[in-house]
């Protein structure tokens, strides 16, 4: 099993632009959710969903949009970036236990 | 909404030494509180984890403590190692059908050589 994987690692955006952040678990989890971790800030939620179909905002949810065609993917859109995004996203998945397991990140620049 | 508080924000302990990270939620419903580890540049680990019907756990080195009447847990390491070095998290959820967990700010454990 990959566990929870993201892409792309790194990406550098002019104020703005669009783009996508990839999330992808195989651990047929019901649970996913997106954070992005700021110094100092600790872990913030972003957006989340229960199930395919079904999602809900988090903690900090401008600016930002979710989906959730399939059990497996969970993509997080920028419409139209602002410097203020600059930080690194992480991809959680959890199986109904509680605990949930987190992707590599994505550290994103602004510009 | 849930709010998680953690404290100290840094801690700086000597090797063998044990280190104590405090944690208070606003939510009494809450009643999940999972710890992670994050390495330098490496994503968060779920190290331990308690439910709000145990009042203690332990693994190894390490344990948790729940006061659901203060409304407040804390993580204990014991024989604190280098490699125990780290950013630690504490988090809040409860676990009807949104499973969100809600993170406290973060504390930097030093372990000193």
């Amino acid at each position: 099993n990959a566990g929870v994987t993201q892409t792309p690692k790194f990406q550098v955006l002019k104020t703005g632009q669009s783009m996508t952040l990839q999330c992808a678990q195989d651990m047929n989890h019901e649970y996913m959710s997106w954070y992005r971790q700021d110094p100092g800030m600790g872990l913030r939620l972003i957006h989340y969903s229960v199930g395919a179909g079904i999602t809900d905002q988090g903690e900090v949810p401008n600016g930002y949009n979710v989906s959730r065609s399939t059990t497996e993917d969970f993509p997080l859109r920028l419409l139209s970036a602002a410097p203020s995004q600059t930080s690194v996203y992480f991809c959680a998945s959890g199986g109904g236990q509680g605990f949930q397991f987190f992707g590599p990140g994505t550290r994103l620049t602004v510009l | 909404g849930e709010n998680v508080e953690q404290h100290p924000s840094t801690l700086s302990v000597q090797e063998g030494d044990s280190a104590v990270i405090k944690c208070t939620y606003s939510d009494s419903a809450s009643n999940y509180f999972p710890w992670y580890k994050q390495e330098l540049g490496k994503r968060p680990q779920l190290i331990i984890d308690i439910r709000s019907n145990v009042g203690e756990k332990k693994d190894q080195r390490i344990a948790v403590t729940l006061n659901k009447t203060a409304k407040h847990f804390s993580l204990h390491i014991t024989e604190t190692q280098p490699e125990d070095s780290a950013v630690y998290f504490c988090a809040a959820s409860w676990m009807d059908s949104s499973y969100k967990l809600i993170f406290g700010s973060g504390t930097r454990l030093l372990v000193r050589p």
